[in-house]
């Protein structure tokens, strides 16, 4: 079975600087992956995702990037952070040919003060 | 485009006290749903994945049944421990290979002693 670590797990950045966030999974090879945003009350909203290496799809036009240099570790980035990008970000994985389900990693807490 | 519509938002049970939580759903053709268990400060933890009308899985107090427009998360008998917030998900056939899901705000379910 696939585990999914992500770090930091908490964060506190001032408006306007970097970020970076890491996701890298274990026990699966060339797997889907996902970042998403939990913002209170708003669900789940899906912000990038992987099929491959170096390949990434945008869902929500905003700040942030992702990146995917190895197959199983992706990156997601802001060169300037806003108050607005604070939430709790999952990254998710799925392995193709499986029954189709994502795995969430412990998630990291950003807060833009 | 796919919209899930959980309902009720919130749902305080007392120990024992069967109910069941509401998905609504409206997708271009169902590869599947899931539903998923998020604890405070966690990632979603998966449960079930239904993929056709008529389709039901169980897991403990837990029994989800799926139609062509919606699907319902049974609980029975509820204990404290099952109070979580519960998010339901459908994932498109139109989205080929990416197998991108569009959540649910969730059913927030507190389970008093």
């Amino acid at each position: 079975s696939q585990t999914i670590h992500q770090w930091p797990a908490t964060l506190v950045q001032p408006v306007g600087s970097p970020l970076s966030l890491e996701c890298t999974v274990e026990g699966t090879s060339n797997p889907n992956l996902y970042w998403y945003r939990q913002a209170a009350g708003r669900g789940l909203q899906l912000l990038f995702y992987s099929v491959g290496i170096g390949q990434i799809s945008s869902e929500v036009p905003q700040n942030l990037s992702a990146s995917r240099p190895q197959d199983r570790q992706f990156i997601l980035s802001s060169k300037k952070l806003l108050l607005s990008d604070s939430g709790f970000y999952l990254c998710a994985s799925i392995t193709s040919g499986s029954s189709y389900e994502q795995y969430f990693g412990p998630g990291t807490r950003l807060t833009v003060t | 485009e796919d919209q899930v519509t959980q309902s009720p938002e919130a749902l305080r049970l007392q120990e024992g006290e069967s109910s069941s939580l509401n998905c609504s759903y409206t997708v271009s053709g169902l590869r599947g749903l899931f539903w998923y268990r998020q604890d405070p400060g966690k990632g979603p933890e998966f449960l079930f994945t239904l993929y056709s009308a008529g389709e039901e899985k169980e897991k403990e107090r837990l029994k989800a049944t799926l139609t062509k427009k919606e699907s319902f998360l049974h609980i029975t008998a509820p204990k404290p421990e099952d109070s979580a917030t519960y998010l339901c998900a459908v994932q498109a056939l139109s989205g080929g290979s990416n197998y991108k899901l569009t959540f649910g705000k969730g059913t927030l379910l507190t389970v008093n002693p």
